[in-house]
């Protein structure tokens, strides 16, 4: 079974822009998550989807945001890019909503802002 | 809410000695809790996870831990390092019923030494 996969790897964008993250969850999987891992920071969560909607979401402005589609891939957004977006963002996809169920990483996608 | 604690963000051990990496937890009921590794360049690979189902948990690797109550410890051990094994090590929590938010330590870097 293919793993989690993300699309772009890498990405270079400018102050101000916006960009969008793309996922695809392991087949079968219904649940996706979103972490942002920096250096300073370490791995912070940034929100979940489940069956299409947000169930829950970390502690980021307004500027981040995402959705999922009815074949549980999911993006996410980040609009007026700062420098400090600059980070590894990692989704993870889960067999179901419930928090027993463990969580597979995709290889993320590195995200430098300039 | 939940947290877990990572005592040492640098551990340095000679090939084929024991490995030991220290985790606490904090949460007012048993949680889930897991351990990821994460080599350079890439996202997170899961090595086990405690569900309450025994609290001696083997992983993948040659990687085990036992979750500790008494203690709110879930420490990582692997009897015999290798030098494959440097890499970071992440120990993670998640609250029952909270969906899939995992909330991460800081994670040890695991250097093995010839």
């Amino acid at each position: 079974k293919a793993g989690v996969t993300q699309t772009p790897r890498y990405l270079i964008k400018t102050r101000g822009q916006q960009v969008t993250l793309s996922c695809s969850p392991i087949s079968g999987h219904r649940s996706v998550s979103w972490y942002q891992q920096t250096p300073g920071q370490g791995l912070q969560f940034l929100f979940e989807y489940f069956s299409e909607t947000q169930r829950n979401k970390g502690n980021f402005p307004g500027r981040f945001s995402g959705r999922q589609f009815s074949n549980s891939r999911s993006e996410m957004n980040v609009s007026t890019l700062e420098l400090g977006d600059s980070a590894l963002y990692l989704c993870a996809s889960s067999l179901q909503g419930d928090s027993k169920y463990e969580q597979y990483f995709g290889p993320g996608t590195r995200l430098t802002v300039t | 809410a939940q947290s877990v604690t990572q005592l040492g963000s640098h551990v340095s051990v000679s090939e084929g000695a024991l490995v030991l990496l220290r985790c606490n937890y904090s949460s007012s009921v048993p949680p889930y809790l897991f351990w990821y590794v994460q080599y350079p360049n890439q996202g997170l690979q899961l090595l086990l996870k405690y569900t309450s189902a025994a609290t001696l948990v083997k992983g993948i690797n040659g990687f085990e831990a036992e979750f500790k109550k008494s203690e709110t410890s879930f420490h990582l051990t692997k009897p015999s390092a290798h030098m494959s094994d440097a890499a970071e090590y992440f120990c993670a929590v998640k609250g029952r019923g909270g969906g899939n938010k995992l909330t991460f330590g800081t994670g040890t870097q695991l250097k093995v030494e010839l």
